[in-house]
C-alpha cells in the first residue's frame, strides 16, 4: 500500500525552532509538497522538493532524502501564528492529481 | 486576484436529501480537484477535471456522487441521497495545467462545510 507518517501533534515555544518529520512509502515518487492548514480554512501551499537537499524560503525550510523516503519541514523563529496543522503530500506520478495526503501535524505555539 | 471560491460555506441538510456544492476555480486555470476532509485527516482525493472532462473520478464512494463541469470553468459536486456518513469538509483545488511540471501547485478554496443529521 501507499502511506505517508507525520506525527500527529507537536508543541514548541515561541521564538524557538521546530522540525515536523513526514516519512513515505509509495508506488512512484515525483515531488513532495507541505501545506499549512490552519484551523477551519483551506491548506495553502509552503514549499516543493523533488531533489534531494534542502529547500529555504524565509523562516521555512524543508528537505528531502528520496533514497530514505523521509522530508522534514523546519520552522524557524516560531510565531503564534504558526499554530496550525501542517500537511505532507507526494505526487506519485507524471499528473498532478496524484498526490498522495498525510494526516497532518497540528503545531501548537506556546508563549 | 481572486482565489478558488466554494459556495456555500455551509450546508447542514437532512439524511436522503440531496445537495449541490459549488467551486469557482482561478481564473484561466484548467485543472480542477476536488476532496474531502474529515477532522484530522489529510484530503481524500475524489475526482480530477482536465477541462471539461472528468480525466479521473475514481475517489468517488459511491454512485451517490457526482460532479461536472461544463463550461471546463465552474465545477458543481452533487451528493444523492445523502448519509450522515458524507459529513466533511469538501475541499476544491485547481491547478494551471495538472501536469506534473515543476511545483505546480494546486490552490484551494475555503471548503463547504457539510453536515448531514
Amino acid at each position: 500500500g501507499q502511506n505517508i507518517d507525520q506525527p500527529t501533534e507537536m508543541t514548541a515555544t515561541e521564538g524557538a525552532i521546530v522540525q515536523i518529520n513526514c516519512t513515505y512509502q509509495t508506488s512512484g515518487f515525483n515531488g513532495l509538497f507541505w501545506y499549512q492548514q490552519h484551523a477551519g480554512e483551506a491548506p495553502t501551499f509552503l514549499s516543493y522538493n523533488v531533489l534531494d537537499g534542502l529547500e529555504e524560503k524565509g523562516r521555512f525550510s524543508s528537505f528531502l532524502s528520496r533514497s530514505k523516503g523521509y522530508s522534514y519541514l523546519l520552522l524557524k523563529e516560531l510565531q503564534m501564528k504558526d499554530s496550525a496543522s501542517y500537511l505532507c503530500a507526494v505526487r506519485t506520478r507524471g499528473s498532478n492529481y496524484q498526490l498522495i495526503w498525510g494526516a497532518g501535524t497540528k503545531l501548537i505555539i506556546k508563549p | 486576484g481572486a482565489g478558488v471560491s466554494q459556495t456555500p460555506s455551509n450546508k447542514v441538510t437532512e439524511k436522503g436529501k440531496y445537495v449541490e456544492l459549488r467551486c469557482d476555480p482561478i481564473s484561466g486555470h484548467t485543472a480542477l480537484y476536488w476532496y474531502r476532509q474529515s477532522l484530522g485527516q489529510g484530503p481524500e482525493f475524489l475526482i480530477y477535471f482536465q477541462g471539461t472532462g472528468a480525466a479521473d473520478d475514481s475517489g468517488l464512494p459511491n454512485d451517490r456522487f457526482f460532479a461536472v463541469r461544463p463550461e471546463g470553468s465552474v465545477s458543481t459536486l452533487k451528493i444523492q441521497r445523502t448519509e450522515r456518513g458524507d459529513s466533511a469538509v469538501y475541499l476544491c483545488a485547481s491547478s494551471l495545467t495538472g501536469g506534473a511540471s515543476g511545483q505546480e501547485t494546486q490552490y484551494f478554496g475555503p471548503g463547504t462545510r457539510l453536515l448531514v443529521l
